[in-house]
């Protein structure tokens, strides 16, 4: 089946340690999206990729980083994690070209990122 | 900016029952698309409906069905024959009608359902 997996599920790293988080799908979207989600709360866009291109969030902290190197793969970076960045974090794609389903985002499972 | 409200962080429904999750928003576009996601406990986000704001009849998909009021800016949920599986925290969201990029969803704060034996 055509889906969005992330890796790992569960990653705990130490304050201040860099730490990289990993998606990829199946669906040969053109749109990637990272959302962190903290306990209890609504998802928040940190950026996504079109294609190659990038937008960040305003809000975005400069701690947070990404990659996309193909259309599969993309990155969220920590460079120097703190304790309030423990959160969960969710992968979406979507299809990003005009027409009805392209407007659909598609989740992955998510990592929880544990900061000690 | 786009908003998106769900005055109701909570709501409980007995098995078998209709339960009706509320949503509202704020925006001055006109072309546009609103959303239900479901996030059960531990599990991936899925969608559940979707109405796209030009169409003036309610989608519905199965047990689920909307009450879209464009001028209210209302976007209620209504689940029939409430099953235990239903049981998660159910987001509401918005995005402008898609236009190369600019996909991004608004997603409201959420409201948590438990289904009750």
């Amino acid at each position: 089946d055509a889906m969005v997996i992330q890796n790992p599920r569960y990653q705990v790293t130490q304050f201040g340690k860099p730490v990289t988080l990993s998606c990829s799908q199946t669906l040969n979207h053109n749109v990637m999206y990272w959302y962190q989600q903290k306990s209890s709360q609504a998802p928040k866009l940190l950026f996504h990729y079109y294609d190659k291109d990038f937008n960040n969030e305003a809000d975005t902290p400069d701690n947070f980083q990404s990659r996309r190197p193909n259309t599969s793969f993309c990155f969220l970076d920590i460079r120097s994690p703190g304790l309030g960045d423990a959160a969960m974090y969710l992968c979406a794609t979507s299809r990003g070209v005009w027409g009805r389903d392209s407007s659909e985002q598609y989740f992955g499972p998510g990592t929880r990122l544990t900061v000690t | 900016a786009q908003t998106v409200t769900q005055s109701q962080p909570e709501m409980s429904v007995q098995e078998a029952e209709t339960v009706t999750l509320s949503c509202t928003y704020d925006t001055s576009e006109s072309d546009y698309y609103l959303f239900w996601y479901k996030q059960p406990p531990s599990r991936q986000m899925i969608l559940v409906i979707r109405q796209e704001a030009y169409k003036q009849q309610n989608a519905t998909e199965n047990r689920f069905s909307v009450n879209f009021q464009k001028a209210a800016k209302s976007f209620s949920l209504k689940i029939s024959d409430s099953q235990l599986g239903d049981a998660a925290m159910y987001f509401c969201a918005y995005t402008l009608r898609p236009n190369f990029g600019n996909e991004k969803l608004t997603f409201g704060t959420g409201t948590r359902l438990t289904i009750i034996p």
